[in-house]
Parts: structure tokens; C-alpha cells; sequence
């Protein structure tokens, strides 16, 4: 089975130039987020998807970040513009919650690394 | 919202030793305690989880605590290993939103 797959891995960019992250939860997986990994730190949560609806987005910088779901599967993060202290590495994750079966448990793909200029 | 706190932040240990790493919590309503392995270059991966209705958990060599009333959680790993090097995080909340601490890095010596 495949995992939650993201692109691009790297992107360097000049600061205030535009930059979007993609992710590919593991199919059937109704619950995605987005976190941002400072270097030498825990992961912190962007925002969280339950299908196509964005549920918990109250840790999104909603001046310059904007992320979309849509049909409930892709998800696509974006930076507009980029600024110095965005460097970080964004982790794609997703769980699969529902009535019967709810563990918890997240699936991260492997993050985008991002580096501002 | 929960702040989770993460100690040490680096670790090491002889190969077949043991290593302890601790968290606490700020949350009393936080019922859900994961511990997430990070390999580099790769995403966090879950090794072990404990709820708030447990006190202890064991799976091989690597087992969880729980202290409620102390709020704070601990993970274990025995007969440490060098596949056991890597950083290692905390996590609290609920099953929809997390707090993770800062990550262990854990290397284990030959």
C-alpha cells in the first residue's frame, strides 16, 4: 500500500516569490493535515481536513498561506509570498477516522523542505 | 490549547542499555499520548501510543507510562539497538489535535 506521498521534497525560493506543496494522503484516508517542522523541533499543526471540509485551520497565517482539499482526497498548500522565517519542512499526514474505527494513529509522508532566500 | 515538554533533547547510549524519555503536559483534558520515531529525512512514524485510561503500555522492548495525575508520560526502550538512533517525539491531546514536543535525538553507540 502506499504511503502518503508529497512534492516537491526540496524548493529554494527568493523571498516574497509564491511557492505550493502536494499531497497524496493513503487512499480511503478521510482526515488530513498539514504541519510545519521548524529545524530542531516538534511538528505544529496548519490545518486539518475531515474530507473536503477544513475543520481546525486556527493555526494557519491565513495573511499569507491558503490550502485547498479538493474532492476530499489531494491537498494543496501554498505560500504567498514567502518570507525568510517560512523555512521549514512541511509534513502532509493523514488518519482514516471514522465511527467503526478511529486509532489516531497519523501517517506522514516524508515532508517538502522548504528554504527562503 | 496543550503545551507537551520534552527532556532530554539528546541521548546517548551504550548499544544494549536502556533509554528513558520524558514528557510532561498542560492540558488535564489531554487523553491521548502517541510517540512518534523521525528517521532522516523522513516523516515522523507512530512506535507506541497510550490513552489516559492506561498507565502502562508494552510492546517488545519499547513500553509507555502514564501519570495522570503528575501529567507526565515516559517511554522506554530496552536492549537498545543502532536502528534505535533516531528523534523521537512526545505527543498530547486528543485524537484530533496534537502537541508535540521538541524530539529527542537518541544515538545509541556501538
Amino acid at each position: 500500500e502506499a504511503g502518503v506521498v508529497q512534492s516537491p521534497r526540496y524548493k529554494i525560493i527568493e523571498k516574497k516569490q509564491p511557492v505550493a506543496f502536494w499531497c497524496n494522503p493513503i487512499s480511503g484516508h478521510n482526515t488530513l493535515y498539514w504541519y510545519r517542522q521548524n529545524l530542531g523541533q516538534g511538528p505544529e499543526l496548519l490545518i486539518r481536513y475531515e474530507n473536503e471540509e477544513a475543520v481546525d485551520d486556527s493555526q494557519l497565517p491565513k495573511d499569507r498561506f491558503s490550502a485547498e482539499r479538493l474532492k476530499g482526497v489531494d491537498s494543496t498548500l501554498k505560500i504567498q509570498p514567502a518570507e525568510l522565517g517560512d523555512s521549514a519542512v512541511y509534513l502532509c499526514a493523514s488518519s482514516l477516522n471514522s465511527l467503526i474505527s478511529f486509532t489516531g494513529e497519523l501517517f506522514f509522508g516524508e515532508g517538502s523542505r522548504l528554504t527562503v532566500l | 490549547g496543550e503545551n507537551v515538554e520534552q527532556h532530554p533533547s539528546t541521548l546517548s547510549v551504550q548499544e544494549g542499555d536502556s533509554a528513558v524519555i520524558k514528557c510532561t503536559y498542560s492540558d488535564s483534558a489531554s487523553n491521548y499520548f502517541p510517540w512518534y520515531k523521525q528517521e532522516l529525512g523522513k516523516g515522523p512514524q507512530l512506535i507506541i501510543d497510550i490513552r489516559s485510561n492506561v498507565g502502562e503500555k508494552k510492546d517488545q522492548r519499547i513500553a509507555v507510562t502514564l501519570n495522570k495525575t503528575a501529567k507526565h508520560f515516559s517511554l522506554h526502550i530496552t536492549e537498545t539497538q543502532p536502528e534505535d538512533s533516531a528523534v523521537y517525539f512526545c505527543a498530547g491531546g486528543n485524537d484530533y489535535k496534537l502537541s508535540f514536543g521538541a524530539g529527542t535525538t537518541v544515538t545509541v553507540r556501538a
